[in-house]
């Protein structure tokens, strides 16, 4: 959904474990989801997306998964690595419309 | 490949001048969007422009900003008049066709931040 002027949510993880970063979107509509990565400074960056007939999909390191009755969405990365630390954003849109809906965002941290 | 290359990177203008960014799409890509981002918020849709056309705008300020898409050349996004509240970090994006809903990604620049002092 729209986010507000709130403080970033925060996640601090291991170097080399796992990292789920969750994300509730607004629209029941809403049939493409796509995941960016933005570090400090630059443009966000595409990881991975998933249409709403999948429930899951599967990159390098990253998986996303979709629970369309709970409208909901993830990120896992596999075995982070310090490169991963950036704010992870979920965008949602629809068939036919030519617009991202951008979630609030999750700081991920890594720590050594 | 260039990506989408967004110019100047970082403005200052003082309040009441005028701010012009500009942003060229991917190769191949006909179709652009602009989007704002407040520190420490999620990007928020301004407008979509195809060649010479203005598709949504439904999220741009009613006053002071505007868009185009030229047949040649860049796109422009020019604010009028800054205030302080204007201050954030533009990006313009692009995609080779229409409906993000069937999957066509949609590529951001490194974007223009926009100080208003």
């Amino acid at each position: 959904g729209e986010s507000v002027g709130l403080h970033l949510p925060t996640l601090s993880v291991q170097e080399g474990d796992n990292s789920i970063i969750n994300c509730a979107y607004s629209n029941s509509a809403s049939d493409y989801f796509i995941w960016y990565k933005q570090e400090s400074g630059k443009g966000p960056q595409f990881i991975i997306d998933i249409r709403s007939n999948m429930d899951k999909r599967q990159g390098q390191r990253v998986t996303v998964l979709l629970n369309k009755t709970v409208k909901h969405l993830s990120l896992q990365i596999a075995a982070t690595q310090p490169g991963d630390s950036a704010v992870y954003f979920c965008a949602e849109s629809f068939q036919g419309a030519q617009k991202l809906v951008f979630g609030q965002g999750t700081r991920l941290t890594i720590n050594p | 490949n260039a990506g989408v290359m967004q110019n100047p990177r970082h403005l200052v203008r003082r309040r009441g001048q005028e701010a012009r960014l500009r942003c060229s799409p991917m190769k191949g890509h006909s179709h652009v969007y602009w989007y704002r981002q407040l520190p420490e918020e999620g990007l928020k849709f301004m407008v979509y422009l195809q060649k010479e056309n203005i598709i949504d705008e439904s999220g741009m300020p009613k006053e002071r900003f505007s868009a185009e898409f030229p047949k040649e050349g860049p796109s422009i996004l020019r604010i009028q008049q800054v205030v302080r509240g204007d201050s954030a970090a533009y990006f313009c994006a692009s995609s080779p066709r229409t409906s993000t809903g069937s999957g066509n990604t949609i590529y951001f620049g490194e974007g223009s931040w926009l100080t208003v002092v």
